[in-house]
């Protein structure tokens, strides 16, 4: 299958940093990312679609002044967690889909596990 | 917005036994449902779909049923392993305008007890 690569795998940082995530497609170009946050025992949220090119569609209730998502080139989204705090601690996940023009499976990266301290 | 409910959120069976996950999803133009496994820590990884045009999917032990009617689809998985422990996320998927954008049910972490 498709290969999503997310980076890091995991990250600690002070509070009132920020912090970057960058989420690749190796294989496939991807003009569509997704990221999500997911805390222990519950379901992945999505947060944000991410379009190349142009602005992320933020959900409802996401900050997108706090979760800052850059959708580059058709391989490369980041998502930078600006001024983190405790509250931001969570594990983020970014998908990509193979072909826009069907619905099919979203390819997963390995996920980050942020820890703000 | 569509809405997946999923049921149980905790399933435990011992091995060898069948373990049914159920989802429902609100919106009729849904019209792909994916089912993925996400081991502790790891990413998610699709383990079977089903498409609004068919009512039964199976691989080896595992099989989905889709009911567009009553808009509920399940997930059958028989001869449990204990290696088949995990979440199991439920999704519809659906494009409001844009992408396809799949809507995930909570989640259901099946413990499979040897």
């Amino acid at each position: 299958g498709a290969v999503v690569s997310q980076h890091p795998s995991w990250v600690i940082c002070k509070s009132g940093t920020s912090v970057k995530i960058e989420c690749r497609s190796l294989d496939f170009q991807a003009t569509t990312m997704f990221w999500y946050r997911q805390f222990p025992k519950q379901s992945l949220m999505l947060m944000a679609t991410s379009n190349e090119g142009s602005k992320a569609t933020y959900e409802q209730g996401v900050e997108k002044d706090k979760f800052l998502i850059n959708h580059a080139s058709l391989t490369l989204s980041t998502l930078t967690v600006t001024s983190a705090h405790p509250e931001d601690s969570s594990f983020y996940i970014c998908s990509a889909r193979v072909s826009e023009e069907h619905n099919t499976e979203a390819f997963f990266g390995q996920g980050t596990r942020l820890t703000v301290v | 917005g569509e809405n997946v409910e999923q049921h149980p959120s905790t399933l435990s069976v011992q091995e060898g036994d069948s373990a049914v996950i159920k989802c429902t999803y609100s919106d009729s133009a849904s019209n792909y449902f994916p089912w993925y496994k996400q081991e502790l820590g790891k990413r998610p990884q699709l383990i079977i779909d089903i498409r609004s045009n068919v009512g039964e999917k199976k691989d080896q032990r595992i099989a989905v049923t889709l009911n567009k009617t009553a808009k509920h689809f399940s997930l059958h998985i028989t001869e449990t392993q204990p290696e088949d422990s995990a979440v199991y996320f439920c999704a519809a998927s659906i494009k409001p305008g844009g992408s396809y954008i799949p809507t995930f049910g909570r989640g259901t972490s099946l413990i499979v007890h040897p």
